[in-house]
């Protein structure tokens, strides 16, 4: 059975860091694209980041890149997003979701229940 | 940036009626050298996470009753409940995965009438 866990979410100031993990399982980890989607407070869903699986390429939407490091460890199964310098717009529930084998552009067909981001002084 | 327009914003069906939802990119999410349309559709209850319904435009995941059908091609498409069920009410989303950054559409929220 596929599942993801998400942990690390809090309070962190403007301007600080914060580091959230995603443990996965039920998978072979390292051969499928892995994601971050977000969802501020009573709105929709906005994909933040994703990391293939194959070679490891990231993406990111425009607002987080250079401030967010999406990265991965296939030794202990487990997705990352390092959130450094965050905003008040970046307050949400950050969901990891999985992807595709052996494509980076795929939908994400398992998520985890998501942990909360209250970015706030 | 892909742009995906949904409408409604959201509906209101009677028990056992049709849901219909529709979804339009700004550009067409059809891959030429594969003939795939790289739009999925999502299901998230309150509460929840959002859950994957149908891929690849009109392919239902494992698992998803038969009463979801997802069609349409390039820029335009749609999300069909044959037979709305009271644990449908949910808000739906569509997404594209055909290019970053991948969007989604805003959520129809279906309600029981």
């Amino acid at each position: 059975e596929v599942q993801l866990v998400e942990s690390g979410g809090g309070l962190v100031q403007p301007g600080g860091s914060l580091r959230l993990s995603c443990a996965a399982s039920g998978f072979t980890f390292n051969n499928y694209a892995m994601s971050w989607v977000r969802q501020a407070p009573g709105k929709g869903l906005e994909w933040v980041s994703t990391i293939c699986g194959s070679d490891s390429n990231t993406y990111y939407v425009d607002s987080v890149r250079g401030r967010f490091t999406i990265s991965r460890d296939d030794s202990k199964n487990t997705l990352y997003l390092q959130m450094d310098s965050p905003r008040a717009e970046d307050t949400a529930v950050y969901y990891c979701a999985k992807g595709g084998r052996g494509s980076c552009y795929s939908a994400g067909d398992y998520w985890g229940q998501g942990t909360l981001v209250t970015v706030s002084s | 940036d892909f742009v995906m327009t949904q409408s409604p914003d959201s509906l209101a069906v009677s028990l056992g009626e049709r849901a219909t939802i529709h979804c339009k990119s700004s550009q067409s999410v059809l891959y030429s050298s594969n003939n795939k349309n790289y739009l999925a559709w999502y299901q998230q209850r309150p509460g929840q996470p959002p859950k994957l319904l149908i891929s690849w435009a009109s392919t239902r995941e494992s698992g998803v009753p038969d009463r979801f059908s997802g069609s349409g091609s390039g820029t335009d498409f749609t999300l069909t409940i044959s037979s709305l069920q009271a644990e449908d009410v949910a808000v739906y989303y569509c997404q594209q995965y055909y290019s970053t950054p991948l969007t989604f559409g805003g959520g129809t929220r279906v309600e029981i009438k």
